[in-house]
């Protein structure tokens, strides 16, 4: 987890409410990734970016919106939450397109 | 499309035995195949990945991994097993040809190891 943190770490929320998840890296990496992990599903990739303002989806990128001003920070926002994206959320960086990613701590989120 | 597949949900081994966890996978280009252990209300750690050279991979905490590209296959093994590996394990796949570097996850092995 060195070098990369993930705020809030838990969050409640009610249904139909915005909410943005954070990313915050000190590795000065280009690569980053926004995955959420569900039982039976392993991780799945929502978004990524390959520099800043450089974005792109995923496989499972519905109702999810990215952006990245900084080097540093990657922002993840659920534009109206359901409680089909109650899930663990995971921030990932590498510092190249083939090189290993390394995760964040993650953040529990809850959509009532 | 690339896949991953776990074909067990739970491995139970005893401490002390060894241990090996399955992962076969699918890319239309050369595998870039990764290893993470995820332990209990934690992220993800890296423990080994095949790029290309030599099939036996080794890597953290005493796991090593075997490349069989004709069986497709990427299993995590250890010799002996310790009862601080009890973990959930991640197999991944990255196509080497691909331009985004996605990697696409297993479902996950829930390894127990028991005194």
């Amino acid at each position: 987890d060195a070098g990369i943190t993930q705020s809030p770490r838990h969050k409640v929320t009610e249904t139909g409410t915005p909410v943005t998840l954070r990313c915050h890296q000190t590795e000065n990496h280009r690569y980053m990734y926004w995955y959420r992990q569900d039982p039976g599903h392993g991780l799945r990739l929502i978004h990524y970016s390959y520099g800043v303002k450089d974005t792109d989806k995923g496989e499972v990128s519905d109702g999810y919106s990215v952006s990245r001003s900084k080097t540093e920070d990657f922002l993840l926002t659920l534009e109206s939450a359901t409680s089909s994206q109650t899930s663990v959320y995971f921030c990932a960086i590498s510092g190249a397109r083939t090189d290993t990613q390394y995760f964040g701590p993650g953040t529990r989120l809850t959509v009532l | 499309a690339q896949s991953v597949a776990q074909p067990e949900d739970q491995v139970n081994v005893a401490e002390g035995n060894p241990l090996t966890v399955k992962c076969t996978y699918s890319v239309s280009g050369n595998p870039y195949l990764f290893w993470y252990v995820q332990y209990p209300n934690r992220g993800l750690q890296f423990l080994l990945k095949y790029i290309t050279g030599d099939n036996l991979v080794k890597g953290s905490y005493g796991f090593e991994a075997e490349f069989n590209k004709s069986q497709t296959s990427f299993h995590l093994k250890k010799p002996s097993a310790l009862v601080s590996d009890s973990a959930l394990y991640f197999c991944a796949v990255r196509d080497g040809s691909s331009n985004t570097g996605k990697l696409i996850f297993g479902q996950g092995t829930t390894l127990q190891v028991k005194p």
